[in-house]
């Protein structure tokens, strides 16, 4: 079975400083995918990323970084120099084997608030 | 750009009404998909559809059904309300082909209140 886990509830940061959200996923499967959503207030969730299982290079997007390591089965997401306008709830989704959408599974996502 | 729209923000209805929840999506996506979302919970598949009148049960069907008749429109149907189904309500769209599973976009949700 798959499982993702976010042990972080809430975050509460000051501005400028830089935050870590925590994922940890389960799986058998040896080709899976790991995703990043972002959900402001509004409600809509924002896809940020997508890794697959083979590709255990970090990856950086502006003040986004994301450390995948499959060692420990974690892909964690970190924001550095954090803003107001990073303040949303975000999930960590892992889905399965190729093209098979309706096993995505996300975890229960950490709030995140980022104080002026 | 992807637009999923969800015809309500905000919905208040009574227990033992039949409710209807439906999503438009513009991209042509093949893939259409119901989630709820409850606090410590996270997102939980209800149901999914891979094509027009197909569909496929999620971790949480019971109490729900979905319709999905056109390419772009997916309908989701509490066939009698009740109050553990006060949640919020996502819709989601995906595309298939291509290497991967490919991200879902989503919809704004539907807070749904059953009095």
């Amino acid at each position: 079975a798959q499982k993702v886990t976010q042990a972080q509830t809430e975050i509460s940061v000051v501005e400028k400083e830089d935050v870590t959200l925590d994922c940890v996923y389960e799986t058998r499967d040896t080709t899976y995918y790991l995703f990043w959503y972002k959900q402001p207030p509004s409600g809509e969730l924002v896809f940020l990323i997508r890794r697959n299982s083979f590709d255990e290079q970090n990856e950086i997007s502006g003040r986004y970084s994301w450390n995948f390591q499959k060692s420990t089965s974690s892909f964690n997401f970190t924001i550095t120099a954090s803003q107001v306008v990073d303040s949303a709830v975000y999930f960590c989704a892992l889905s399965g084997a190729l093209g098979d959408n309706n096993d995505m599974r996300f975890g229960a996502g950490t709030r995140l608030t980022v104080k002026p | 750009d992807v637009k999923v729209t969800q015809s309500s923000r905000y919905l208040v209805k009574r227990t033992g009404e039949k409710v209807f929840l439906e999503c438009v999506q513009d991209m042509d996506h093949e893939n259409m998909f119901w989630y709820r979302q409850d606090p410590g919970l996270g997102l939980r598949l209800i149901y999914f559809s891979y094509d027009v009148k197909m569909k496929e049960k999620g971790d949480i069907p019971e109490g729900y059904s979905v319709s999905r008749e056109k390419k772009e429109r997916f309908s989701l149907i509490l066939e009698s309300a009740s109050t553990n189904q006060t949640s919020m309500y996502l819709c989601a769209s995906s595309p298939i082909g291509g290497w991967g599973n490919q991200p879902q976009h989503f919809g704004d949700g539907t807070r749904l209140s059953i009095l």
